[in-house]
């Protein structure tokens, strides 16, 4: 299964915009690059993915980069209810059916 | 429509007992995940199904038997478990690639867990 990595913890501001990074240096042609939070006391949310372009929707953005080794999870405009820790995933034909979470990074959001 | 529903919510049971965990979609998914999730650690994949077969066992102990009697449910039949058992179990689902029955480039949902306690 191919592999991320991604710092352990973050802190930001609110209102003011967060990048999270992941890198998988790994990654194969068919995989896609998926992003998911859990908010504490709360089921996995998906917030976005992507294969090789940049991907925008109302909650995040996508920038993945040419090489795709590396991706960055862009929230805009961080509020106090964006705290929590956010997994990068990848799923493809490698991985079968799995969605396989790593240790993610937890975001806090000071007010 | 597009929740997991789990239930129960909550469940405390005992070392010798024999009790069932249910999760419901009806998003036409095709592809259904339990996992568990000990405090402060990722979810962790046990099983996955894909079109209602056992696709995917990630070593799990028999004392955990998973069960799809159709596209829409998912059961995880519990017994004989421990107390390092206790841990918040998750259900997902999500759509599958038609030819290959692979999950891949698409949302899965995820319900909010059932919070089990082995005493």
């Amino acid at each position: 299964d191919a592999k991320t990595t991604q710092p352990n913890s973050m802190e930001s501001n609110e209102e003011e915009p967060v990048h999270l990074p992941c890198n998988h240096s790994t990654i194969s042609g068919t995989d896609y690059i998926h992003w998911y939070r859990q908010l504490p006391s709360q089921g996995p949310e998906y917030v976005i993915h992507g294969l090789t372009s940049n991907v925008n929707n109302r909650m995040a953005s996508l920038a993945i980069a040419e090489d795709r080794k590396s991706s960055t999870l862009i929230l805009h405009r961080a509020t106090l209810r964006d705290a929590a820790v956010y997994y990068c995933i990848l799923t493809g034909y490698s991985s079968a059916s799995k969605i396989i979470f790593g240790s993610g990074t937890r975001l806090s959001i000071r007010p | 429509d597009t929740e997991v529903t789990q239930t129960p919510k909550h469940l405390v049971m005992g070392m010798t007992n024999k009790k069932s965990l249910k999760c419901e979609q009806h998003m036409g998914h095709r592809a259904m995940y339990w996992y568990k999730q000990k405090a402060k650690k990722p979810p962790e994949l046990m099983f996955v199904y894909s079109y209602e077969k056992l696709s995917i066992n990630e070593s799990v102990p028999s004392r955990f038997s998973p069960e799809c009697p159709n596209s829409s449910l998912l059961n995880l039949h519990l017994h004989a478990l421990q107390p390092e058992d206790s841990a918040l179990y998750l259900c997902a689902s999500s759509q599958v690639e038609g030819a290959t029955g692979i999950t891949r480039g698409t949302e899965a949902f995820f319900g909010q867990g059932t919070r089990l306690t082995v005493v």
